[in-house]
């Protein structure tokens, strides 16, 4: 069936890296974008960015410029969220969405903790 | 970047009363306004898509109208499971932004 899985909770130390993929399945990989939304514990809704699966195009919010990368592989239909120079602040749920204009479709949510 | 307010923050409803959420985009957006519904410890799970189309599989009580800036979503007669928290999200431009949501809770 169409469907998102991503990858594990993270433990991470201030300053370090984490990386998130979001396998999907059941559709065209290349036909859609994916966007990558985070929620920290208790707040709403934070858009991070977007990735064209056809071509790579990235738009990332402004806020994450510079350390956030959006790669794809189309080999395996998996999309990568990185994020460097972690902050406490950056403790979340980080959930990718299938992008169609709207988001149609999620992965589970991936919980990042960020701390010492 | 477009802000997106909604209204009220929070709700207290009873099951079978009708029920609106109000959006307002700090600029226009035409209809690319989507909402979504998510319940504690889940994914966001969209509703309608483009103002007022609703996805397949939903529930018709729900419905999306506005265009511009002003947009609202109902529930025409709520049902227990609809008891969650609702955003709205602008795919006009970048920062694709949501609303702040609005928790709406067992009266």
């Amino acid at each position: 069936q169409v469907q998102l899985v991503q990858s594990g909770a993270e433990v991470k130390r201030p300053g370090a890296s984490v990386k998130v993929s979001c396998k999907t399945s059941g559709y065209t990989f290349t036909s859609f974008g994916v966007s990558w939304v985070r929620q920290a514990p208790g707040h709403g809704l934070e858009w991070m960015g977007w990735i064209s699966a056809y071509n790579g195009n990235t738009d990332y919010a402004q806020k994450f410029q510079g350390r956030v990368i959006m790669t794809t592989d189309t080999s395996t239909s998996t999309a990568y969220m990185e994020l460097r120079s972690l902050r406490s602040d950056d403790t979340a749920v980080y959930y990718c969405a299938r992008d169609g204009g709207s988001l149609g479709l999620w992965g589970q949510g991936t919980l990042v903790t960020v701390s010492s | 970047d477009i802000q997106m307010t909604q209204s009220p923050s929070s709700l207290s409803a009873s099951v079978g009363d009708r029920v609106t959420i109000t959006c307002r985009a700090s600029q226009s957006i035409n209809n690319f306004l989507n909402w979504y519904q998510q319940k504690p410890g889940k994914a966001p799970k969209l509703l309608i898509y483009a103002a007022s189309s609703l996805v397949g599989g939903v529930p018709s009580r729900f419905s999306g109208s506005g265009s511009g800036t002003d947009f609202t979503l109902t529930i025409s007669s709520l049902q227990p499971e609809d008891f969650a928290t609702y955003y709205c999200h602008q795919s006009y431009s970048s920062p694709r932004t949501f609303g702040q949501g609005t928790k709406l809770e067992v009266k």
